[in-house]
């Protein structure tokens, strides 16, 4: 059974930096083509891919907020960390991990979800 | 960046209706698109990918088809758990949402 859950402050302040840990499990990160990603959902409000990360470390983001991501893994403790800098009111979200599926599956549309963390930007 | 736009935003709808939600994409995008449902304050469920291949336990009256700009998602029969916001999400170039429909009771 694969599973995400995501873990991180629930309130930061203007400018600060967001570190949001994703722990995985069901799955191995080691198997080609699997990928986990983040994406957000501010209140009453569409949902936003962020990024996403591949079992090679192959690493990908979103083009309008590039410049304050960085996702990384830690396979041996299966987890992948975000980081957002430069935190504002705007990007307060429930902020989600997904799990994309392996090569040879043919989806690869996001098929697992953490239950999410709702993080406030607030002074 | 590929935009997704869904219409219509808002569908007020009965049990027993057949609802069909649009999707567009702002260019080509195979059949690389997924549907997801998402009740309020819960994550999102996938249910369709690929376009029209149902996600395994999806019930078979949710049904999607389209390929290149134009997709839609079916609902034959609506049902009472089927009242939720509905998204679209390209996959063929990073990864796109539409803005939601919300399929509301009438």
């Amino acid at each position: 059974q694969i599973t995400l859950k995501e873990s991180g402050p629930t309130l930061v302040k203007p400018t600060q930096t967001l570190t949001l840990t994703c722990t995985l499990s069901g799955f191995s990160f080691s198997t080609s083509g699997v990928g986990v990603g983040w994406i957000r959902q501010p209140p009453g409000k569409a949902l936003e891919w962020l990024a996403l990360i591949y079992w090679d470390d192959d690493k990908r983001y979103s083009p309008s907020l590039k410049s304050r991501l960085t996702i990384t893994k830690d396979t041996s403790k299966n987890q992948v960390v975000l980081t957002m800098t430069n935190m504002d009111p705007v990007d307060t979200a429930t902020y989600y991990c997904v799990h994309r599926p392996a090569y040879g599956t043919s989806n690869y549309a996001f098929d697992y979800w953490g239950q999410g963390t709702l993080v406030t930007v607030s002074s | 960046d590929i935009q997704m736009t869904q219409s219509p935003s808002t569908l007020s709808t009965s049990v027993g209706d057949r609802v069909t939600i649009t999707c567009r994409a702002s260019q080509g995008i195979s059949s690389s698109l997924a549907w997801y449902q998402q009740k309020p304050g819960k994550a999102p469920k996938l249910l369709i990918f690929a376009a029209s291949t149902l996600q395994t336990g999806v019930p078979s009256r949710f049904s999607g088809s389209g390929s290149g700009t134009e997709f839609t998602l079916t609902i034959s029969s609506l049902q009472p758990d089927d009242f939720a916001t509905y998204y679209c999400q390209q996959y063929n170039s990073l990864w796109t949402f539409g803005q939601g429909t919300k399929v509301e009771i009438k």
